[in-house]
């Protein structure tokens, strides 16, 4: 059964900790990315990852941290740096890397983080 | 500044219309575009891309580009009540050394029957 798989679906921490969401795919995609949806507003980037090994700074970094070891696998922490971390996080992946002009992206069914 | 602008609605239809949703995008050079759809607390869904000027229907979806005026829209033909959801516009656009999906903030659609 290829998919994006995300876990835990809800997470509930509370402030000062650090929080690891994981995101897995079987599709074989390239890349692989992280973004944060606040209520009634669109997606925001934090990292993303075109190959293993290597990934970038999205718009809003600050108080997150990836890794990219293997090609499935694109785990996201959040630190207690993050001030207001409380969203919607969605795990996306594209079948090509972003040095192409086509670029879908497929999404996990997306982790809430509650900050208590 | 690479934008992409949505009305975000809600936008009110009658079971059975033509819903029409918009989009705007700043970067002249964009080469593909995209329709999501957003169930309340799911994640989003692709129903639509498109890369040539003009139209390209699937189903009840019509997306229409027009490159020129640096506009997007998609039509919902025979809305139905299964068609509420909040639609997000997603346009790839070139960065430095790389291409990146750039989010409209969605339009939110509701469907009466």
């Amino acid at each position: 059964d290829g998919g994006i798989t995300q876990s835990p679906k809800y997470l509930f921490r509370k402030e000062g900790q650090n929080v690891t969401l994981s995101c897995e795919q079987n599709l074989n995609h390239d890349a692989m990315y992280w973004y944060r949806q606040d209520p009634g507003q669109g997606l925001r980037l934090i990292y993303y990852s075109q190959i293993v090994n290597d990934f970038q700074k999205g718009d809003i970094a600050e108080g997150y941290s990836v890794s990219r070891e293997k090609k499935e696998s694109f785990p996201l922490t959040v630190t207690s740096a993050q001030k207001n971390p409380t969203a919607f996080y969605l795990c996306a992946t594209s079948g090509t890397s972003g040095s192409f002009s086509y670029n879908e992206q497929f999404f996990g069914p997306g982790t809430r983080l509650t900050v208590l | 500044q690479k934008e992409v602008e949505q009305n975000s609605g809600p936008l009110s239809v009658p079971e059975g219309a033509i819903a029409s949703l918009n989009c705007t995008y700043s970067d002249r050079g964009s080469q593909s575009f995209f329709w999501y759809r957003q169930y309340s607390g799911k994640s989003p869904e692709l129903i639509m891309f498109i890369y040539s000027n003009g139209d390209k229907e699937d189903g009840r979806f019509t997306a229409q580009l027009n490159k020129a005026s640096q506009y997007v829209s998609l039509l919902i033909r025979d809305s139905q009540p299964s068609d509420s959801a909040t639609y997000l516009c997603a346009v790839n656009m070139r960065t430095d050394s790389n291409y990146q999906l750039i989010w409209g903030a969605g339009t939110k659609l509701i469907i009466k029957p």
